[in-house]
């Protein structure tokens, strides 16, 4: 299986602060890599697919980069919606893997 | 729009069995694969099961190989995931979720529906 690590595993941030998280994938997926947003008692909703492709609705403050191991997820201006836990997920091969997450809080 | 809404969760003892719906709207519900995905209280994201378009193709993680049955009946729009020999490790809010795909074969979760909880306790 291909085991996804993020990092870090949760930071804290002021509104307007420029936010990175990096994800490493434990072999080659070339760019299927995508990044969901999950808030409290809501179901994760996708935000970049295919590593810097972004979903169609959200922000373009939101940006991914990255292929083979090593991918990004910046936000480049937070802001107080955003506040969340994020996930990166490659989609390579199955089983589908997710990494364990990253809880962006309030500074 | 697309709806994805979940349904069959409920409380259940250790060895028992549930059975998962999901049903579809707003798309073309024969023309994509789909996905169950769990989330345990408290913790991340983990994948269960997936079923192509058609049920050609099956996968399931390691964890319910045997356990769980993914199945689905495009007539009637919906989902299914049967869930035997439950566990307490299988206690978890339960997705479904559509697969949408690139032609060069990258693939997401566009839409998820909202979970049901499953909860296996003595």
């Amino acid at each position: 299986d291909i085991q996804m690590t993020q990092s870090p595993s949760s930071l804290s941030a002021s509104v307007g602060d420029r936010v990175i998280i990096t994800c490493r994938a434990s072999q080659n997926i070339r760019r299927h890599l995508n990044w969901y947003q999950q808030k409290p008692g809501k179901a994760p909703k996708v935000l970049i697919y295919a590593a810097s492709s972004l979903q169609s609705g959200v922000p373009s403050r939101f940006s991914g980069s990255g292929s083979g191991t090593d991918f990004t997820l910046t936000i480049s201006s937070l802001q107080p919606e955003d506040f969340a836990t994020y996930y990166c997920q490659q989609s390579y091969s199955t089983p589908r893997t997710f990494g364990q997450g990253t809880k962006v809080e309030i500074k | 729009e697309v709806q994805l809404v979940e349904s069959g969760g409920g409380l259940v003892q250790p060895g028992w069995s549930l059975r998962l719906s999901c049903a579809a709207s707003g798309f073309t519900f024969d023309d994509y694969a789909m996905h169950w995905i769990r989330q345990a209280p408290g913790k991340g994201l983990e994948w269960v099961s997936d079923i192509s378009w058609n049920s050609g193709s099956i996968g399931y993680a390691d964890f319910v190989k045997g356990r769980f049955t993914i199945s689905r009946d495009n007539a009637k729009k919906s989902l299914y995931l049967e869930m035997n020999s439950l566990r307490t490790e299988d206690t978890a809010f339960y997705y479904c979720a559509k697969a949408e795909v690139m032609a060069t074969g990258e693939n997401w979760f566009d839409s998820w529906g909202q979970g049901t909880q499953v909860t296996v306790s003595s």
